[in-house]
């Protein structure tokens, strides 16, 4: 089955500091990638998503990449803010069984 | 539109005791998921309904593990016995379909699960 590795946290920032998580996947085929992220409190929620390869992702100001050459797709973020604090999640679908695989997840602690 | 529902949002129990987890997924939405996250780790899938059919349980321990969904909406995960190994956040999450690997899906609070 697929799988994701994704580095390990927890990564701080400081406020309007340039993010970058790295992520990488083993798959058959070309699978869906996304990240999820779960913030304080709240349950795990999409964040962006790519379906083929060189799609970019984007939302609330994150971007990612699907590339087939290297198997990864990292999340950017040009300038972190506090409320982006949370843990963040690489996630691919195995096509197979249409079953999420999750990464470890990665907490980000931005500081004012 | 209301999200995933689940309850209780923690339990404590004893190892050999048993404890059922509640979901109601999102109004319309076919196809339902149980997660189990263990501290440190992202969710493991367990298992996965469509309508009140089981699309994938090939990850579910069936020797303690039991899950339904009746009528295709709401659904219930039990753990019978547990064991010290089962503490965990237990995820309920729903989508609209299983037609397409790109379908989102909308997860629950989750349950803390704690053995003793």
């Amino acid at each position: 089955g697929n799988s994701v590795t994704q580095m390990e946290g927890p990564v701080t920032l400081s406020e309007e500091a340039f993010l970058t998580i790295n992520c990488t996947y083993t798959a058959t085929g070309y699978p869906s990638l996304f990240w999820y992220v779960q913030y304080p409190g709240e349950g795990l929620q999409l964040l962006l998503k790519a379906t083929k390869a060189d799609d970019k992702g984007s939302n609330k100001g994150f971007e990612a990449t699907y590339r087939k050459e290297t198997t990864s797709f990292h999340l950017e973020k040009g300038s972190v803010q506090v409320s982006d604090s949370a843990v963040y999640f690489c996630v691919t679908v195995d096509t197979g069984r249409r079953a999420l695989t999750f990464g470890s997840g990665t907490r980000l602690q931005v500081q004012p | 539109e209301a999200g995933v529902a689940q309850s209780p949002r923690y339990k404590i129990i004893e190892k050999r005791q048993s404890v059922a987890f509640w979901c109601n997924p999102i109004s319309g939405h076919a196809t339902l998921y149980w997660y189990q996250q263990i501290l440190g780790q992202g969710p493991k899938l367990l298992i996965q309904f469509q309508n009140n059919g089981v699309v994938d349980d090939s990850q579910l321990p069936k020797d303690r593990f039991s899950a339904e969904r009746l009528k295709g909406v709401d659904s219930t995960l039990k753990i019978q016995p547990a064991k010290l190994e089962d503490s965990a956040v237990y995820l309920c999450a729903s989508s609209l379909a299983a037609s397409t690997s790109t379908d989102t899906q909308y997860f629950g609070p989750g349950t803390r699960l704690t053995v003793l």
